[in-house]
């Protein structure tokens, strides 16, 4: 088993939709968690960063932590064809290492 | 600003060539990462360099050979490559030591080895 599991997808949804991306995780001993979109061909930009449980926001992106769960979120509000990218979780080990989801490729329809 | 800056964009070499790659950031982080990406896989972490001393190496071939010349760059220097060593070529930095751990990636630099 992973440590990280991510659907990869394909996703698709029609533009304006609120899309929902998730991943789940079997160590309980992770702390930070980022979100990162990878453009094709491009370096990974980084979304969101969250420390713990909760949820932040920034625009139309929402990160949601549930570490009783052991689950997060990422939300895309109002989704554009230029959110259309391969969208990858990724949670800091005790080395401060990041482990990663596989990604989701997104596909937002205009 | 959270720019890291990589050249070359992309680089085609023949296996015997000796090139480098490039890696620059002035965000003051003191940690610096390689990574390999391949198609449709998460990037995979090479090198790290803390406060330029290079801390963990996760078992990459001796053709790849890294540098930290100062706080601010890192170099992937390439020799004798093979073809499977085509992909992705990512550098990323992070501050040490604060409550801050996130990395900022690079654009990367697309090698094809023929």
């Amino acid at each position: 088993q992973k440590e990280v599991e991510q659907d990869p997808g394909p996703l698709s949804v029609p533009e304006g939709a609120i899309v929902s991306l998730n991943c789940t995780y079997s160590n309980s001993a992770f702390q930070y968690f980022m979100w990162y979109r990878q453009y094709s061909r491009k370096g990974p930009e980084l979304l969101m960063y969250t420390y713990s449980s909760g949820n932040k926001e920034d625009g139309r992106f929402t990160a949601q932590v549930d570490k009783s769960s052991k689950y997060i979120s990422l939300f895309i509000r109002d989704s554009q064809p230029s959110d259309s990218a391969t969208y990858l979780c990724a949670m800091l080990d005790s080395n401060y290492q990041l482990i990663w989801g596989a990604g989701t490729k997104l596909i937002i329809k205009p | 600003d959270t720019e890291v800056t990589q050249t070359p964009k992309h680089l085609v070499m023949g296996m015997t060539n000796k090139k480098s790659l490039k890696c620059e950031q002035h965000m003051g982080h003191r940690a610096m990462y390689w990574y390999k990406q391949k198609a449709k896989k998460p990037p995979e972490l090479m090198f790290v360099y803390s406060y330029e001393k290079l801390s963990i190496n996760e078992s990459v071939p001796s053709r790849f050979s890294p540098e930290c010349p100062n706080s601010s760059l890192l170099n992937l220097h390439l020799h004798a490559l093979q073809p499977e060593d085509s992909a992705l070529y990512l550098c990323a930095s992070s501050q040490v030591g604060t409550a801050s751990y996130e990395q900022y990636f690079g654009p990367g630099t697309r090698l094809t080895v023929t």
